[in-house]
């Protein structure tokens, strides 16, 4: 089975810090995507990633950043934490090109901002 | 546990009945479509997929069926379980996006 992991549950973080989550797959899947969930809105995607170093903006980039240096492992940033960026973050990841097979998920980081 | 979604429509269904779960999609484009639950305090996790040029798929216990005519796509749970309460979401997918539904609260009643 594809293992998602993230490597934070919970997170607590003030306002204006720098906040970096981590997502690491070991199924050698080419995709790796970030995702926020929130109550009445959904899923919706901050950023994606096709390949090792390469990203491309989501639906709600704004805010947030991203790092792949390995295939297995895709970093989301936050530069300046803010309230409104209190959420969970779900990361998954997929095996073939763009949206022909099932995203994979982690377990999500549900993260505060304060 | 942990809410994954508020005001999500609601199901309740006795065990052992079957369940079915509605989802409108938007893109007659769209040419993949994915069935996800999500238990709480977890993420979503894959139940069943299929493709546009069908219209019914089986898995164990589920059966997705795509009405591309309407853009209805419905997944039935067989013998619904305790196991099954849970957050599931509808998927849509074309070349280069994928949408989500907000999802249907199934609660299951022992």
């Amino acid at each position: 089975d594809v293992k998602v992991t993230q490597s934070s549950r919970y997170l607590v973080k003030r306002t204006g810090e720098k906040v970096f989550l981590e997502c690491v797959q070991d199924m050698d899947h080419e995709n790796m995507f970030w995702y926020r969930q929130d109550p009445g809105l959904g899923l919706r995607l901050i950023y994606f990633s096709y390949d090792v170093k390469m990203k491309e903006k989501g639906d709600i980039p704004e805010g947030y950043s991203v790092s792949r240096e390995k295939k297995e492992r895709f970093s989301l940033i936050l530069e300046s934490a803010s309230t409104n960026q209190t959420s969970m973050y779900l990361c998954a990841s997929s095996f073939n090109s763009r949206y022909n097979s099932p995203l994979h998920f982690g377990n999500g980081t549900r993260l505060t901002v304060t | 546990g942990e809410s994954v979604g508020l005001h999500l429509p609601t199901l309740s269904v006795q065990e052992g009945d079957n369940s079915i779960i509605n989802c409108a999609y938007s893109n007659s484009a769209s040419d993949y479509f994915i069935w996800y639950k999500q238990e709480s305090g977890k993420g979503p996790q894959f139940i069943i997929d299929i493709r546009s040029n069908m219209d019914k798929r089986q898995g164990q216990r589920v059966t997705v069926l795509l009405n591309k005519t309407v853009k209805h796509l419905s997944l039935q749970i067989a013998a619904t379980q305790p196991g099954d309460s849970a957050v599931y979401f509808c998927a849509e997918t074309s070349y280069d996006k994928v949408i989500f539904g907000p999802g249907t609260s199934l609660s299951v009643i022992p």
